[in-house]
This record gives C-alpha cells, sequence and structure tokens, in this order.
C-alpha cells in the first residue's frame, strides 16, 4: 500500500486551463502539505493543512487553491494555468509539526509532473 | 530566517567507498530537526534519516549516518560502502518547530556512484 499517494502523476495541458492533483494519505496523520520543485531541482513548501485546517500558505498566486475534504486528503486545484506552473508538484504527510519526536518524519508522495504548453 | 545550504552540487565516489555530503543550516529556533532525502532518477523522494536538536548521539540508519555539529550548525550525511543505486540527488532539509513544521530545503547534491 502506497503511503502518500498522488494522481495524476503526468499531466501536460495548455496555458489557460484548470487543472486538480489529488493527494490521499494513509498513514493516519494529521497535517498535509504541497511542494513544488521547480526545474533547478529546489523545493519550497506552497501549503500545509493540519486537520482540515490551513496553516501555512507561502506566497503562492491565489490562483493556487488547494482543498482538504477530511485529514487524509488534501487536493491542488490550478486554476488559468501558466508556462511558469510547469514543475513537480509533492504532497507530503506528517503528524503535528509541533512534536519533537524522531518518529514525526515528512513522508512525500511519488510526484506529480505537470508539463503547461 | 531559516536556511540550508548544500555548497556541493556533485559528488563522485567508487563503488564500496564511503561519501560526506555537507549541509549547513541556520536558524534562531532551538528546536528544530534535521533530515536528508533521496530522490533517484524515478523521481520520489524517500526519507533517509532524521537527527533532532536535543539528540545527544548521531542518527544512524543502516549504511547512513548524520555527522550532526550543533555548535558548527552543521549535519553532514554519511553514507558508508557506497553502491551503484545510490547514485541520486540528496537533499538535506530542516524543520523548526516554531516555523508550523515545514521543511525547508537545500539545493541538492547530485551524487554519483563509480563502479
Amino acid at each position: 500500500d502506497t503511503a502518500v499517494s498522488q494522481t495524476p502523476k503526468y499531466l501536460v495541458t495548455q496555458m489557460g486551463n484548470d487543472k486538480s492533483i489529488k493527494c490521499e494519505q494513509n498513514l493516519g496523520h494529521d497535517t498535509m502539505y504541497w511542494y513544488k520543485q521547480d526545474s533547478k531541482k529546489f523545493l519550497k513548501i506552497m501549503f500545509s493543512y493540519n486537520n482540515k485546517e490551513l496553516i501555512i500558505n507561502e506566497t503562492v498566486p491565489n490562483r493556487f487553491s488547494p482543498k482538504s475534504p477530511d485529514k487524509a486528503h488534501l487536493n491542488l486545484h490550478i486554476n488559468s494555468l501558466e508556462l511558469g506552473d510547469s514543475a513537480v508538484y509533492f504532497c507530503a504527510s506528517s503528524q503535528i509539526p509541533g512534536s519533537l519526536s524522531s518518529g514525526n518524519t515528512i513522508y512525500f508522495g511519488e510526484g506529480s509532473w505537470l508539463t503547461v504548453v | 530566517a531559516q536556511k540550508i545550504t548544500q555548497t556541493q552540487p556533485g559528488m563522485f565516489v567508487q563503488e564500496k567507498e564511503a561519501v560526506t555530503l555537507d549541509c549547513t543550516y541556520d536558524t534562531s529556533d532551538p528546536s528544530y530537526g534535521l533530515f536528508w532525502y533521496k530522490q533517484p532518477s524515478s523521481g520520489e523522494m524517500i526519507f533517509l534519516i532524521y537527527q533532532g536538536s536535543y539528540d545527544q548521539q548521531n542518527a544512524t540508519e543502516g549504511r547512513y549516518s548524520l555527522n550532526f555539529q550543533k555548535a558548527r550548525k552543521s549535519a553532514n550525511l554519511v553514507i558508508s560502502a557506497s553502491q551503484l543505486g545510490d547514485s541520486a540527488m540528496y537533499f538535506c532539509a530542516m524543520r523548526a518547530y516554531n516555523q508550523g513544521g515545514k521543511l525547508i530545503f537545500g539545493q541538492g547534491t547530485e551524487l554519483s556512484v563509480k563502479p
């Protein structure tokens, strides 16, 4: 069983379209994240949800809207796609962020490769 | 501000030898965790090892060990007995506990293991 699963894995779409990436975790974690990896492999957080509530919203254009229907799911919807949105988007999950436990690792999904043409 | 720095964009190591990947960090938060992830060419992010800021011992996981030097703010990854399958991108990351738990990543080091 995949712990953090994302769909689709590959997505090619035209500029101006709206698309969604879905994410589910079966680890029982309270917190989920979206990270973006650019063409230079740099990874940056976009959003974080704890128990369905938004707790981190980095400077991301408001064309990007996360939605968490329950604590096991965090979907990413992107409106009016632009060429610069082409990247790999990673979903991740962990236990509550305040824990110092060595087990409080952040686990990543396999990534969703988005190409905007 | 939190920052992670990996100064080695690329490294080569001979199979079966040990290799050290450098990572330095900066934070004013006394409570933080340091992570290393491996990203092979297939793209997934694989968790390797974790070190908490209050941990007295250096973390080890199989062939991976983390050389944690708190005063120097460094958290180098040591891979012993390198294998061809270790060829990948390696990311150091930090999570400060007053920052909502977000991971901040370094630029990554691409490791190539030669047969």
